[in-house]
């Protein structure tokens, strides 16, 4: 079945470092969809980013990733960390089941300054 | 503007009990409809998806079943819940499956002792 490989656990980075959280990713399904969901403490998780088409960036509030189908990867990036980017980040998968979405097991990120 | 209503907010049950959680969506018709599941420090996990009034596919076997009575409700429930249901329960709510974003309820937690 499809699963969803994401940097686990907790990365922790200083204001105004470059972010990357790493996803991986594993279906047969040739036209998948890869996604980052942002679940900030006391409010419900929302869309950050969707995959476009394979190579090609997308990019939300300061945040971009790039589907790459040779890798499997959608990591996602962000060139400047801010205090407010801390939240817990899942990738997530649209693959063999139309209606059907993986979650990875998300990463906690926390900007200090 | 859509709104997503989940109910209750938390639930404190004992072992055995039955459970019924509810869902609500207003401002959009025809939606599809999504049940996850997050146990403590784990992952969104989907449980059952509905594309359609009186239709539910289960993703995830959990001894929960779900039904979707009217199109803008979605009830997750069981006749005897186990200690390892416990967790937050989440709804959501899509155009349709795919590449399409999916918002999120505020969530259920549920504590069962």
């Amino acid at each position: 079945g499809d699963s969803v490989t994401q940097t686990e656990g907790l990365v922790t980075l200083t204001e105004g470092l470059p972010v990357m959280l790493n996803c991986t990713y594993q279906t047969i399904y040739s036209n998948a969809f890869l996604f980052w969901y942002v679940h900030y403490l006391n409010e419900s998780p929302w869309l950050l980013l969707r995959s476009s088409t394979d190579n090609k960036r997308t990019e939300h509030q300061g945040f971009h990733a790039t589907l790459h189908k040779s890798s499997s990867s959608f990591h996602l990036q962000k060139s400047s960390a801010q205090l407010s980017d801390s939240a817990l980040y899942y990738c997530a998968l649209s693959g063999s089941g139309y209606n059907k979405l993986t979650f990875g097991k998300g990463t906690v990120l926390l900007v200090s300054p | 503007a859509q709104t997503i209503h989940q109910w209750p907010v938390a639930e404190i049950k004992a072992v055995g009990s039955p459970l019924s959680l509810g869902c609500t969506i207003k401002g959009k018709s025809s939606p599809n409809l999504y049940w996850y599941w997050q146990a403590t420090g784990g992952t969104l996990q989907q449980l059952f998806y509905s594309i359609t009034v009186g239709q539910v596919e289960s993703v995830v076997q959990l001894n929960l079943s779900a039904s979707r009575p009217k199109d803008d409700q979605f009830i997750l429930s069981t006749e005897k819940l186990l200690l390892s249901h416990s967790g937050f329960y989440l709804c959501a709510w899509s155009l349709g499956g795919g590449a399409d974003e999916q918002y999120f309820g505020p969530g259920t937690r549920l504590t069962v002792l």
